[in-house]
């Protein structure tokens, strides 16, 4: 069965660092992946997703993403986090009948 | 594009009644609709998968006659909690996928539903 991780429950950047949030999936064939945001109270928003190709994907609100095939992971990357960017992020793997299998996700703080 | 909306985004109800939310794909046509449910500081846990004119497919352990599902168009899902009680209480979001991109879910705001 598929499975996602997201080893970093908490990260917490200053505002103008650079981030990185972990995912790797197990998954027995080749996967559709996502990351999604989420605020507080809200739903999820997509900002970005590799169905094929190009493995370092470019997404909404400058972050990019870099699927590597080897390590199974699919990392999200920004290289200066703002304080907006503040939220809770989930990577999926997309599997059968469009469905997504989500990782625990990671709270993301920023400090000013 | 691609908006999905749910109403209402937020509901008190008093145990032993039934709630009844909706979900909206407001620019496309949803041939599939999700419904997940998410606990406070947790990930999202699907509850069940629904198309257009059909039955919904549950989850393992989401009992279908708690939490009705109706898929009754291309643009609108409905998911009712009949007698629900405290348990019940949680955060209830949807999403939607069809002809606007495969294999890509949009998501509706949420629903936080309170069971007094």
């Amino acid at each position: 069965a598929q499975s996602v991780t997201q080893p970093d429950i908490h990260i917490t950047v200053s505002e103008g660092a650079s981030l990185e949030l972990r995912c790797n999936y197990s998954y027995g064939a080749t996967p559709y992946l996502f990351w999604y945001v989420q605020s507080p109270g809200q739903g999820l928003q997509l900002l970005l997703k590799y169905f094929s190709g190009d493995t370092l994907v470019q997404g909404i609100k400058g972050f990019e993403a870099e699927f590597k095939r080897s390590q199974s992971s699919f990392n999200l990357r920004k290289p200066s986090v703002h304080w907006s960017d503040a939220a809770e992020y989930f990577c999926a793997v997309g599997v059968r009948g469009n469905m997504l299998t989500f990782g625990g996700g990671t709270r993301l703080m920023v400090k000013p | 594009g691609a908006v999905v909306s749910q109403h209402p985004s937020w509901v008190i109800c008093k145990s032993g009644t039934s709630v009844k939310i909706e979900c909206r794909s407001l620019d496309f046509q949803a041939t599939t609709m999700f419904w997940y449910r998410q606990f406070p500081k947790q990930s999202l846990m699907l509850m069940a998968t629904s198309n257009e004119g059909s039955k919904a497919t549950y989850e393992q352990g989401v009992e279908k006659d708690k939490f009705l599902i109706n898929h009754a168009s291309l643009t609108l899902s409905t998911l009712t909690v009949t007698s629900a009680h405290p348990e019940d209480s949680s955060f209830y979001i949807c999403s939607a996928s069809g002809d606007r991109d495969d294999y890509v879910q949009y998501f509706g705001p949420g629903t936080r539903l309170t069971v007094t």
